[in-house]
């Protein structure tokens, strides 16, 4: 069974750095073919991708995003990390993380099946 | 990037009755090698994360029902539920994974009526 869950804090202040951590079980980001994103939502408003971490290390990150995005990944804590720089009000979001799935004939295919709960972050100061 | 339009923003449908949700996206996402649309559905009901409908525009992820279907034509597709229920009260939103940046549409809130 694949569960995820978001964590960190739930207040920023602008300029900050924020750092949410993504702890998964049910599969292990070392073994080949895994991969695990981070897509935030503002409240009442639809779904923007963010980044995305396969096991060999491969990197994927929104392009408008892109200076401010890094992840990582700790293997042997089961984890994926985000940080975003330099947050803004305008960051305020629910981030979730969430598996992606890899087909070995085609590559990574780079929907999201299995979601965390997510964690709302607000930027205010 | 790819533009995912999603219509209607929202609508109303009576408990049994047939729900159609509509896509366009700005360019093609049909990867000509393997003839696949690379076109997702979630939904996502209220205080809940979104959860994996369809994969390749038309491929029900399992476990989800067969009142749920997918089809394209052309640039356009379109998620269809059948025959609504009341537990189908949700957002929809259609994303395309065929290129950096994986955008998701608008979404679309799905009532009854």
């Amino acid at each position: 069974q694949i569960t995820l869950k978001e964590s960190g804090p739930t207040l920023v202040k602008p300029t900050q750095t924020l750092t949410l951590t993504c702890t998964f079980s049910g599969f292990s980001v070392s073994t080949s073919g895994v991969g695990v994103g981070w897509i935030r939502q503002p409240p009442g408003k639809a779904l923007e991708w963010l980044a995305l971490i396969y096991w060999n290390d491969d990197k994927r990150y929104s392009p408008s995003l892109k200076s401010r995005l890094t992840i990582t990944k700790d293997t042997s804590k089961n984890q994926v990390v985000l940080t975003v720089t330099n947050m803004d009000p305008v960051d305020t979001a629910t981030y979730y993380c969430a598996h992606s799935p890899y087909d070995f004939l085609i590559g990574p295919l780079y929907y999201f099946d299995y979601w965390g709960q997510g964690t709302l972050v607000t930027v205010s100061s | 990037d790819i533009v995912m339009t999603q219509s209607p923003d929202s609508l109303a449908v009576s408990l049994g009755e047939r729900a159609t949700i509509s896509c366009k996206s700005s360019q093609s996402v049909l990867y000509s090698p393997n003839n696949k649309n690379y076109l997702a559905w979630y939904q996502q009901k209220a205080g809940q994360p979104p959860k994996l409908l369809i994969y390749w525009a038309s491929t029900r992820e399992s476990g989800v029902p067969d009142r749920f279907s997918g089809s394209v034509s052309g640039t356009d597709f379109t998620l269809t539920i059948s025959s609504l229920q009341a537990e189908d009260v949700a957002v929809y939103y259609c994303q395309q994974y065929y290129t950096s940046p994986f955008t998701f549409g608008g979404g679309t809130k799905v009532e009854i009526k």
